[in-house]
């Protein structure tokens, strides 16, 4: 069965402090792997799509990668308006498969 | 630029009682899906329709109708509400397949409370 799992599932970083988040799927014949954005009391925003391994994807101080078996999101610098859920998802038929999502906080 | 609009956005049942929640999109996108959010869990899909007057099934259906009578709307039923329903509930629209494109469109979710 097709299993996306996203590590840590919480993130404490302060202002300035870069790190990456980690999605790991197990899907035959991968058809792209997308991030989400998700503040606290809103719905997820759409960030990337990433289609084949070595991919890279970049918006503000979020870069994207993807591999064979996994997808890297990357802070660089973080703000505290980087504070969010990030979500990884994977595409089935006509439908997305969520990982549970990382948390990350970012102090000032 | 209302995009999706979920109402209500808070409820609180009663075990037994029914509800009907209503996804709006203004988007004149094809595709609509229903999903649950519950803590740890992420987000599971209940119900999608892949176009007017279609529905199918997701991974957590059992206990939840929906219907597509019109194509900017999305009705998630409940018949008969459980505990278990208590949850987060989020539509979400897209101009092509999801599986394809991976771009979502999402309201900002209802939160439904079962006592």
């Amino acid at each position: 069965e097709d299993q996306v799992t996203q590590s840590p599932e919480a993130l404490r970083l302060q202002e300035g402090e870069s790190s990456s988040l980690n999605c790991s799927y197990t899907v035959s014949g991968l058809r792209g792997l997308f991030w989400y954005r998700q503040d606290p009391g809103k719905g997820p925003e759409f960030l990337f799509t990433l289609y084949s391994a070595g991919e890279e994807k970049e918006k503000e101080r979020l870069k994207a990668t993807l591999t064979k078996k996994e997808s890297f999101l990357h802070i660089t610098a973080p703000k505290p308006e980087d504070s969010a859920t990030y979500l990884c998802a994977v595409p089935r038929g006509y439908k997305l498969s969520f990982g549970a999502g990382t948390t990350v906080t970012v102090r000032a | 630029n209302a995009g999706v609009t979920q109402t209500p956005k808070f409820r609180v049942l009663k075990t037994g009682q029914s509800m009907t929640l209503l996804c709006a999109q203004d988007m004149n996108h094809e595709y609509m899906y229903w999903y649950r959010q519950d803590p740890g869990m992420g987000l599971r899909l209940i119900h999608y329709s892949v176009g007017e007057g279609t529905t199918a099934k997701g991974e957590v259906p059992d206990g939840y109708n929906v219907s597509r009578l019109k194509k900017q709307n999305f009705l998630l039923g409940l018949e008969s509400a459980a505990p278990s329903q208590t949850s987060v509930y989020f539509c979400a629209s897209s101009k092509t397949s999801g599986g394809a494109s991976g771009e979502l469109f999402f309201g900002e979710g209802s939160r439904l409370t079962v006592l």
